[in-house]
Formats: structure tokens, sequence, C-alpha cells
């Protein structure tokens, strides 16, 4: 049972526009979401994060939106360039686990077309 | 440069053999952790350390040993390996919970034939 997902698995868009990926989550304790951004052939590296007490965190072209209510954020790329086509993941952490591991969605293929 | 380093990159192996994937990190981080990445399933969890000495199992640790003598070294260990553990490996570290996430490696490209 996947405690995050990332219902898209692709996405296109055109450089210069917005970029918003998706991730959904059903576990209400978690407590911290991160973003990574995965180009190939390298490691996961960490990008933005947000904590579940805010709904908003902005980090140059990059923010990440958080609602709660429908456990549900999103990490919008401003302007999108072609050096961001990447894979992304969204990880969610839960406090209650006692243990210091982040639970990861599947992860959406970005292409941005210059 | 500061970081984690995996070893090896890549290795080839056939149904049965054993191996050992080693990571290495030096920025004196206290969690530790081995996932694999498989197509469409992400990044999942197969064993972790919150210090040295101890170790945990994550989401999917069959057919997978590890041990952290050492603060700075994770080992992954396949006694037997089998074609359902062909995947990419990616050891990360972590200094602590919450905003920081982790630092991965760049990952270990295993096929089992």
């Amino acid at each position: 049972d996947q405690q995050v997902k990332q219902n898209s698995p692709s996405l296109s868009v055109q450089e210069g526009r917005i970029s918003i990926l998706n991730c959904d989550y059903t576990n209400s304790m978690f407590d911290y979401f991160l973003w990574y951004k995965k180009y190939p052939a390298e490691g996961p590296t960490f990008l933005i994060s947000i904590s579940s007490i805010k709904d908003k965190n902005e980090d140059g072209r990059f923010t990440v939106f958080l609602n709660k209510s429908a456990k549900h954020l999103s990490l919008h790329i401003v302007p999108s360039q072609p050096g961001d086509s990447a894979v992304y993941f969204c990880a969610a952490s839960d406090p209650l686990s006692g243990t210091y591991k982040y639970i990861f969605g599947t992860g959406t293929r970005l292409k941005v077309l210059a | 440069n500061a970081g984690v380093t995996q070893t090896p990159k890549f290795r080839v192996l056939k149904t049965g053999q054993s191996m050992t994937l080693l990571c290495a990190q030096d920025m004196n981080h206290e969690y530790m952790y081995w996932y694999r990445q498989d197509p469409g399933m992400g990044l999942r969890l197969i064993h972790y350390s919150v210090g040295e000495g101890t170790t945990a199992k994550g989401e999917v640790p069959d057919g997978y040993n590890v041990s952290r003598l050492k603060k700075q070294n994770f080992l992954l260990g396949l006694e037997s390996a089998a074609p359902s553990q062909t995947s990419v490996y990616f050891c990360a570290s972590s200094y602590r919970q919450g905003s920081y996430g982790y630092t991965f490696g760049s990952g270990t490209r295993l096929t089992v034939v």
C-alpha cells in the first residue's frame, strides 16, 4: 500500500512555462515533505522541503505547496528550463515510526522542451 | 569532494553468486540507508542504520544483509543473488530527521543473469 503517490509518470512542458508536479499521501502524521531531483546515472539530489506546519516554501524558481486537508503537495518550477529535465521524487517522513527514514513516491519524469 | 561514495558502480553477477556493495560517507552522519530503484516502483528502502553497530529492516529486506561496523561505512550484502535483485542500488546518509533530507551516492547498477 503506497503511502506516497505520484500519479503522473511523465510531464512535458515548454521552456519558460510553469511545471507543476503533484504528489499525494495517505498518512496524516507525516511531518516533513521533500522533493528530490534525479538525473540519469546519478543519485537523487535534495531540491526543497516543507514542514507540515507550513503551506508554502519557496526557493528561487522552485515553490512547494502543501494542502494538508487534501493530503496533497505540489512542486512548481517557474520558469522551466531545459536543465530541469529530470525525474522528480517526492518523499515524506513519519515521526511516529520511531525511525529516521523517508518514504518515496514513484517519481515523475519531467521533460522541458526548448 | 565530501559526500557519499558507492563502490562498485556497475556489476554483473550470475545467479547464486554473492557480493558486497560498499557505501562510505565522510560527513559524520549518524543515519545511513540502502535503497533500490526499479522502474515504476520508485525508491524502496532495503535496510537502514541509525548509528554505528545498529541495523534495521526496511520495506524490502529479503535476500539482503547489512553491517555498520564503522560509522562512516554501510555494507550491503547479497548472499545468493537472484535475477529479481537486478536493480540500481542507492546508499544515502543523513545527519538527522526533518528538513535536511538525505545525501545520496551515485548508485550501483547490478545485473543478475
